[in-house]
């Protein structure tokens, strides 16, 4: 099991965490990652992490304002959001990775609103 | 980045009837391709891996087929809860991209 939080809204400009708590599975293991849905569209893999934290990856448009990070211990996923902009509004789904680059395990998602 | 692409953006189905929808990779993507499917105001969920294998617990009617640039997603014997939005994604390079989604009313 995913549990997405953190969600919320935020002005441009501004700063948001998103947290994802995971149960049922051998979260260090696991490479886990977060994928976006904006309103009305169609899904974006934004960036994943390997399961010891080391290997990481980011899509363009979020690159050098987003961070993933994890903490294995605390079986939690989190996704650092700096500079963001009107375009990052969408719901936010924290993912376990099979294989390190398939949606096996999808959390229920965090709305993320970015307005002034 | 590989561009993903499918079609038909909506279909209408009649239950009992056969879906078939496509995707397509804008260059070869071999097998590394997934399917999902998204209920009204649910998560995605994994239906087919490796082009080709079910994941856990999904229902026979559903197969996909396809390698290389051109996939298809088939549902057979259409029943009400597959009314829903269905996405394919590559997993050959990253970034991994997904289709624009295709809606399958019943």
């Amino acid at each position: 099991q995913l549990e997405e939080s953190g969600g919320g809204l935020v002005k441009p400009g501004g700063s948001l965490r998103l947290s994802c708590a995971a149960s049922g599975f051998t979260f260090s293991d696991s490479y886990m990652g977060w994928i976006r849905q904006a309103p009305g569209k169609g899904l974006e893999w934004i960036s994943y992490i390997g399961s010891g934290g080391r290997f990481m990856d980011y899509t363009d448009s979020v690159k050098g304002r987003f961070t993933i990070s994890r903490d294995n211990a605390e079986n939690s996923l989190f996704l650092q959001m700096n500079s963001l902009r009107v375009e990052d509004t969408a719901v936010y789904y924290c993912v376990k990775a099979e294989a390190g680059k398939i949606g096996g395990v999808w959390g229920p998602g965090t709305l993320v609103t970015v307005s002034s | 980045e590989i561009v993903m692409t499918q079609s038909p953006a909506t279909l209408s189905v009649s239950p009992g009837k056969r879906a078939t929808l496509s995707c397509r990779a804008s260059q070869s993507v071999g097998t590394s391709l997934a399917w999902y499917q998204q209920r009204p105001g649910q998560a995605p969920r994994l239906l087919i891996y490796t082009a080709t294998t079910r994941a856990t617990g999904i229902p026979a009617r559903f197969s996909g087929s396809g390698s290389g640039t051109e996939f298809t997603l088939t549902i057979s014997s259409l029943q009400s809860e597959d009314s829903a939005l269905y996405h394919c994604q590559h997993y050959h390079t990253w970034p991994l991209t997904f289709g624009g989604g295709t809606r399958v009313d019943i």
